[in-house]
């Protein structure tokens, strides 16, 4: 299995501007995770998916973030308008249950000037 | 308010020497426990695990230990190689998605 696929591998975008994050799990995984990582705050849970449906989203930070999952492989995270303290490392994961080992994928480095 | 907490944000070790990685949890309910090796450019990665009901649990040079009424679990290398040169981080369930810590960086000196 190729592991959990995420693109592009790094985002520059300016201010304002739409941003879409992409995400391939692991196929036969249920259960699909992004995280955004910053120094301060280190791995923060913002959404999770079982079968395709979220399930918990109170880790968005604001409106201007959302995620989608259409089907069992494929997830976006898109974030509009983007603002510079978006800027951080955006990882998927998947997993076969909720409270099980994930698999993170090599991550989305964004940065918004 | 953290759960889970790793308090050294760095650590060095000479090869060849002993590592060990410390993290403490606040939810009485975690009863499943992880940690993940994390080098840059790449995302974590699964190292071992400990459920609730165990005390140690081993996997070659790793070794995880649990103190449940401390609140405290460890991970032990031994021992110590450069490779072994990454953020590690722990992470706590209860049932519920993982909750990380905010990561240890471990610098193994040749």
């Amino acid at each position: 299995d190729a592991g959990v696929i995420q693109s592009p591998r790094h985002e520059v975008t300016e201010m304002g501007q739409e941003v879409t994050l992409r995400c391939k799990p692991i196929s036969g995984h249920d259960y699909l995770f992004w995280y955004r990582q910053t120094m301060m705050r280190g791995l923060e849970l913002l959404i999770y998916f079982n079968n395709n449906v979220p399930i918990d989203d109170s880790g968005m930070p604001e409106d201007r973030f959302s995620a989608k999952m259409p089907n069992a492989s494929f997830s976006t995270l898109k974030i509009q308008p983007s603002e510079p303290r978006d800027s951080a490392v955006y990882f998927c994961a998947s997993s076969k249950r909720e409270a099980y080992e994930q698999y993170f994928g090599p991550g989305t480095r964004l940065t918004v000037t | 308010d953290q759960q889970v907490k790793q308090n050294s944000p760095s650590l060095s070790v000479q090869e060849g020497r002993i590592s060990i990685l410390n993290c403490d949890y606040t939810n009485s309910m975690f009863d499943y426990f992880l940690w993940y090796k994390k080098y840059p450019a790449e995302g974590p990665t699964f190292l071992i695990s400990i459920s609730s009901i165990k005390d140690k649990n081993e996997d070659g040079r790793f070794t995880v230990f649990l103190n449940k009424s401390a609140k405290h679990l460890s991970l032990h290398i031994v021992p110590s190689q450069p490779g072994d040169s990454a953020v590690y981080f722990c992470a706590a369930s209860a049932h519920t998605p993982l909750v990380f810590g905010k990561g240890t960086r471990l610098s193994v000196i040749a």
